[in-house]
Formats: C-alpha cells, sequence, structure tokens
C-alpha cells in the first residue's frame, strides 16, 4: 500500500542550529514529493516540491530537499533554524495523473531561544 | 482576499444538528478539495472535484455531503455527525494542467466540534 513515513513526531532544537526532518515514501513507482508547513490555526503552505531533475530541490524560507531514490526518502533541511519556523512539517506524495495527495503524520518543530 | 477561504473558522454543532461549511477560492483554480485533520492521523483526503465533476470520493460516510456548484466555490454538508467527526476541516485547490503535479493552496480551515 502506499504510504508516507514521517518517523519523527516531535522535534526540538534550539535557534541557529541546523534542521532535518526525515520523510520516506512507499510507492510503486516515483511519485511526486512535496513539504507543507502548518503553522497554529492555519492552513498548509508549500515549502518545496520535487518532479525530476536535480535531486536536491531548494524551497522557500530558507529550506531545501534532497530526494535519494535508493532510500525512498526526501528528507528536509535547513542550515540554521529561525524561532518563526516553529510549527508542523508535512511530507506529501503524489502520482502523476490522480489526486490522490497522500500526506504523512506530520513533525512538530519547536524551536528554542 | 486571501486565495483560499473557509467559513466558518470554528462550528460546534449537536449530533441532530445540519450544518454546512463553505469554501472559496479566488485563485482560478479547476480543482477542489476537502480534507480531515485529526490529532495524530494523517491529513484524509474525503473529496475532489475536477471542472465541478466530482474524481474522488474516499469512502467517506454519507453523514457528509459534498457541493460544487462552480469552480470557485465549494461545501460540504453535515447532518447527524458523530463526535469522532470532530477535527479540522481543510479544503484546498489547484490547477489541473497536470493531475498530481500541482501543488495544493489551502484555507485555514474549519474547527468543527460534535457534541
Amino acid at each position: 500500500a502506499q504510504s508516507v513515513t514521517q518517523p519523527d513526531i516531535h522535534i526540538t532544537v534550539s535557534e541557529g542550529a541546523s534542521l532535518e526532518l526525515r520523510c520516506n515514501y512507499s510507492y510503486g513507482a516515483t511519485p511526486y514529493l512535496f513539504w507543507y508547513v502548518q503553522s497554529p490555526g492555519q492552513g498548509l503552505q508549500l515549502l518545496l516540491k520535487y518532479f525530476s531533475g536535480d535531486t536536491l530541490v531548494q524551497g522557500i524560507k530558507g529550506f531545501e530537499a534532497e530526494f535519494k531514490r535508493s532510500q525512498s526518502s526526501f528528507n528536509l533541511r535547513k542550515p540554521s533554524v529561525h524561532w518563526s519556523d516553529a510549527a508542523e512539517y508535512f511530507c506529501a506524495v503524489v502520482l502523476s495523473g490522480t489526486y490522490k495527495y497522500i500526506f504523512g503524520t506530520g513533525t512538530r518543530l519547536k524551536v528554542l531561544a | 482576499e486571501t486565495g483560499v477561504t473557509q467559513t466558518p473558522r470554528h462550528l460546534v454543532m449537536g449530533m441532530t444538528n445540519k450544518k454546512s461549511l463553505k469554501c472559496e477560492q479566488h485563485l482560478g483554480h479547476n480543482a477542489m478539495y476537502w480534507y480531515k485533520q485529526s490529532a495524530k492521523k494523517p491529513l484524509e483526503l474525503m473529496f475532489v472535484y475536477s471542472l465541478e465533476e466530482r474524481v474522488e470520493n474516499n469512502s467517506v460516510p454519507s453523514r457528509f455531503s459534498p457541493e460544487c456548484p462552480n469552480s470557485s466555490h465549494l461545501f460540504l454538508h453535515l447532518h447527524t455527525l458523530q463526535p469522532e467527526d470532530s477535527a479540522l476541516y481543510l479544503c484546498a485547490s489547484s490547477q489541473d494542467g497536470d493531475p498530481g503535479g500541482e501543488k495544493l493552496f489551502f484555507g485555514s480551515g474549519t474547527q468543527l466540534s460534535v457534541l
């Protein structure tokens, strides 16, 4: 069955530290891959997406993600976290030609001052 | 106007009530979605409309009834809900150039509590 796994439910980092959020997917083919962020009381906002080509993708707010086909992973990274990055982050996948976006359970990021 | 607007933001209803959630998108998109977000669970896709035609119906109970009168508006009609239906209901839209290839734009959601 198709699935998305975000193994870390909560992550706490200090402001200025680097960040890596993990995402693994299980799919019959390589899907399109996304990272979204959700601030409290808000909907989800797209950070970045991967369709094809360069496996290192740049997004908004200084985030990047790397697609590794051999590991079925699409991990999100940021070299220096800001307090405003505290939010919940969702990895999502969808197969081309379908509307069935599948989301992970999310990783809640806490940033210490 | 923001891209995707949902009303109301909060809704409390009894199990015997009938209410409706409204979603309006101002982005010129032609696909609209309803998702359910419950604590500690992945977002659950409920319904998808493309060009006002329902294209996905994800085994949702009949007490949830969607309506898409035009490409800018989407409703979710609720009746005889159960307490386990309490959740954040998110509306999203996308441009249907390449289904599955386009990003979703989300509204802020309706926080529903069923008593």
